[in-house]
Order: structure tokens, then C-alpha cells, then sequence
């Protein structure tokens, strides 16, 4: 199962919006809607911010938001503000019964 | 209050077997809406998912590590264990175990994770 695809980086400054794209396959993102995203600070645990691609699990700012086209899923994050700076992973289940994560997106703020 | 802790060893030799437990409170695994995956990640690298164990006992492994891993759990002490066996300096990595939920038709897909442990490979 390869692993899916996202940009490296992403930039943006505060108050901005940016989108983090995760590419896949119809074997996974394009398959199910069980794709999530995560928000990784360093040296902590990744923390849940979207789950079947577009729900906001209770606590999670309604700055972050999800959506799917085909293969190819997106977060968004709207009035970019400096503790969203992180990592970000997406996830997907597959065809195989497996879960297979993206290579992660490093987000700064300007 | 949910909470999941990995232990086990800090370092381990080249060849040798892995055991990874993972401790949870706050919710039970034999409820039929709960399971528990292991994922790792190398040093400034991305998540790898390794495996998970279902309520029933069903497990599914990641296919290229397949042939290294078993995943098993005892109920009845709230744990979740995870074997790797012949370890390389590559498996260096922080191991962590997370939570998967069902919520009537939706799987809430890792909602809480341990703090995760680091584990070196090296001679």
C-alpha cells in the first residue's frame, strides 16, 4: 500500500486561508469517505482534526474543514493563526483493510 | 477520560523481537465500537500505520510488514500488544498505539493516541 500524496509545504499568513491537498487512489480516498486529518506539533502526538472527511470532531475550531473530489482529498484552514503551524497528516482506509497515512505537510505561518 | 500508554523498551539490538504493550482506560476493548491500531514514525518522518486489532479479536496488518507483526490484546487487562520481530536500525522510530471508533455508521479513525514511545535500533 502505497503511501498517499500531499505537498511537503504549505505557507500562508495570519488571517489567510490554505488547502492541503492528499492524493490517493480508488482503492483508498477514492474508495470510502473514511479519509481524517491530523495536526501534529513537535515532539506531541498527532491530534484528530477532521474524520470522514469533513467532520470536526467536538473541540476542534470551525476553522478547519474537509471536502473529497475523487481521489483526492483537501483541508482547509481559514484565518490562518500562528498555532496551526505544524504537520499535518491525512489517512485513509483501503481496500486491503489496512489504514495508510500521507507523507505529511509542513504548515507555516508567515 | 480516555487515555492510551505505550511501554516497552528504549533500545533493542539488530535481529532481536520487539513487544510493545499498549495500556487503555476509559473505554473497554471488548466494546464492540472500540479497536486499537499501532503506528510509528522514524525520526522527522511521516506516520506509518502497523496494524490493528478489532474488538472480535479480527486483525489487519500493514502488507509490507506483515511477515514481522502480530497484534494481540488481553481484555481483561486493558491492553494491546504489539510484536515486531527482527529488528533493524530502520525500525527506529516513536511507536504509537491509537484508537479507533464507531459512532452508529461513522468511523472516527484514531481519536486518541498514547504519547508514544521512542525505540532505537542498535548494536
Amino acid at each position: 500500500q502505497s503511501a498517499l500524496t500531499q505537498p511537503a509545504s504549505v505557507s500562508g499568513s495570519p488571517g489567510q486561508s490554505i488547502t492541503i491537498s492528499c492524493t490517493g487512489t480508488s482503492s483508498d480516498v477514492g474508495g470510502y469517505n473514511y479519509v481524517s486529518w491530523y495536526q501534529q506539533h513537535p515532539g506531541k502526538a498527532p491530534k484528530l482534526m477532521i474524520y470522514e472527511v469533513s467532520n470536526r470532531p467536538s473541540g476542534v475550531s470551525n476553522r478547519f474543514s474537509g471536502s473529497k473530489s475523487g481521489n483526492t482529498a483537501s483541508l482547509t484552514i481559514s484565518g490562518l493563526q500562528a498555532e496551526d503551524e505544524a504537520d499535518y497528516y491525512c489517512s485513509s482506509y483501503t481496500s486491503s483493510s489496512c489504514w495508510v497515512f500521507g507523507g505529511g505537510t509542513k504548515l507555516t505561518v508567515l | 477520560q480516555v487515555t492510551l500508554k505505550e511501554s516497552g523498551p528504549v533500545l533493542v539490538k539488530p535481529t532481536e523481537t520487539l513487544t510493545l504493550t499498549c495500556t487503555v482506560s476509559g473505554f473497554s476493548l471488548s466494546n464492540a465500537r472500540m479497536g486499537v491500531s499501532w503506528i510509528r514514525q522514524p525520526p522527522g518522518k511521516a506516520l506509518e500505520w502497523l496494524a490493528h486489532i478489532f474488538s472480535n479479536d479480527e486483525k489487519s496488518y500493514s502488507t509490507s510488514l506483515k511477515s514481522r507483526l502480530t497484534i494481540s490484546k488481553d481484555t481483561s487487562k486493558s491492553q494491546v500488544v504489539l510484536t515486531m520481530t527482527n529488528m533493524d536500525p530502520v525500525d527506529t522510530a516513536t511507536y504509537y498505539c491509537a484508537r479507533i471508533r464507531w459512532e452508529d455508521t461513522a468511523m472516527v479513525t484514531f481519536d486518541y493516541w498514547g504519547q508514544g514511545t521512542l525505540v532505537t535500533v542498535s548494536s
